[in-house]
């Protein structure tokens, strides 16, 4: 069983659709959860981060960690085009910028 | 602008003729680390190093070898490159120290490597 479970899609919703977005994980010692996005032929960019359990807000897009259920989630809202990506969680023990646990990572597209 | 690159960006390549990506960060960090991404398997960590002259290996280090001589600088060396090796290689930086504040990896923009 992997560390870090990401259903791979892929997704496609029309815009303005509300896409959800989600990971479990198995090592009770993650800490910091993040959400990754990645363009085509371009390097994952950070999204968000989470630090434990609770929600955490940034315009469109709300991040919510559950740690008693070992799931994390990433809700995008009024979805756009140029919200078509790969959107890839990742974990970590630590906070120092250390060993990343990835997803498979899930390919979105937002339809116009 | 600070950045993480990465080169060559494309390369094809034949079985076990040696090759080294190189990756540059100009932004002072610690960290430095190699992944590879391969469909259905995201992003698996290969080698990374805390500072100068400090690696390990990261889940799947066979057939790699890293370096750091230099704080800026971490090429992924393939001695010997197999068909296996094919993959899209992303290079990745971070500050290493205590903070109330995750520290973010920075990505390089990728090397696609095709071994053929």
């Amino acid at each position: 069983q992997k560390e870090v479970e990401q259903d791979p899609g892929p997704l496609s919703v029309p815009e303005g659709a509300i896409v959800s977005l989600n990971c479990t994980y198995s090592n009770s010692a993650f800490q910091y959860f993040m959400w990754y996005r990645q363009y085509s032929r371009k390097g994952p960019e950070l999204l968000m981060y989470t630090y434990s359990s609770g929600n955490k807000e940034d315009g469109r897009f709300t991040a919510q960690v559950d740690k008693s259920s070992k799931y994390i989630s990433l809700f995008i809202r009024d979805s756009q085009p140029s919200d078509s990506a790969t959107y890839l969680c990742a974990m970590s023990a630590t906070n120092q910028g250390g060993k990343l646990i990835f997803g498979q990572g899930t390919e979105l597209s937002v339809k116009p | 602008e600070a950045q993480v690159t990465q080169n060559p960006r494309y390369l094809i390549t034949v079985t076990g003729k040696k090759l080294t990506v190189t990756c540059s960060q100009n932004m002072n960090h610690e960290y430095m680390s190699w992944y590879r991404q391969d469909p259905g398997l995201g992003l698996r960590q290969i080698y990374y190093s805390m500072n100068v002259e400090v690696t390990d290996k990261g889940d799947v280090p066979e057939g790699y070898k890293v370096s750091r001589k230099e704080k800026r600088n971490f090429p992924l060396i393939l001695e010997s490159p197999s068909p296996n090796q094919t993959s899209l290689y992303f290079c990745a930086s971070s500050l290493l120290r205590g903070s109330s504040s995750y520290n973010e990896q920075f990505f390089g923009p990728g090397t696609r490597l095709t071994v053929l």
